[in-house]
């Protein structure tokens, strides 16, 4: 079964724009971890940002932000003022609790900003 | 930035070749995995190691074999390769098990098999 959905295989924004980018997970498990990664055109992979399955709080940081929906097993992550350099493949990950040593990613969002 | 490095970076090789990619960490992190990421896949997992000596497999992970002799140096080997392994290969390492731990990448390798 599909551990993390990313269902926009592509997006556009304009330039200073908000963007949401859209990720739902299954898990059992009550503890887990939710990530977000960025692989610019250049092919390397940079982490994001992080939300804890118990974390009250959304996570912040900088320009990106975690939109939690625990109930509805989403964790959106929100880019606020876009610019030229956020255009990158996005992707969303997820690491469990219970079997902690792997990860579960996404197939990933393209996202292209718009002067 | 995390200290991770593979090598090689590109290798173009002809099928049915033994193939082995290396990762390197000067981070002392416990946990480190292979992936491959394709074209409308995503990343997918391979193998991946839990300590010295310690490693098990990932979602696909038919053709490969790893090996972890070090802390420091995770090695995957294509023993025969085959064009369906044309891909791009990345390291990660992560510090613990613990579901907070985020996973840090290298560089990723280039690999073509003709």
């Amino acid at each position: 079964a599909q551990k993390i959905t990313q269902t926009q295989p592509g997006m556009f924004v304009q330039e200073k724009e908000a963007v949401t980018l859209d990720c739902t997970y299954d898990t059992s498990d009550q503890s887990y971890g939710l990530f977000w990664y960025k692989q610019p055109s250049s092919g390397e992979m940079i982490f994001l940002i992080y939300q804890g399955s118990y974390d009250e709080q959304n996570a912040t940081e900088g320009r990106y932000s975690l939109n939690f929906q625990k109930a509805r097993k989403s964790a959106n992550l929100v880019i606020s003022a876009s610019q030229l350099g956020d255009s990158a493949m996005y992707f969303c990950a997820m690491r469990d609790g219970n079997t902690g040593n792997q990860f579960y990613f996404g197939t990933g969002t393209s996202l292209t900003v718009i002067p | 930035d995390a200290g991770i490095t593979q090598s090689p970076r590109h290798k173009v090789t002809e099928t049915g070749t033994p193939v082995t990619l290396r990762c390197h960490q000067t981070e002392n992190h416990r946990y480190m995995y292979w992936y491959r990421q394709d074209p409308g896949h995503g990343l997918r997992l391979i193998h991946y190691s839990y300590g010295v000596k310690d490693t098990d497999k990932g979602e696909v992970s038919d053709g490969y074999s790893v090996s972890r002799s070090k802390t420091e140096d995770f090695l995957l080997t294509l023993e025969s390769a085959t064009s369906s392994q044309t891909s791009v290969y990345f390291c990660a390492i992560s510090d613990s098990g613990e579901p907070y731990n985020e996973q840090f990448f290298g560089p990723g390798t280039r690999l073509t098999v003709l």
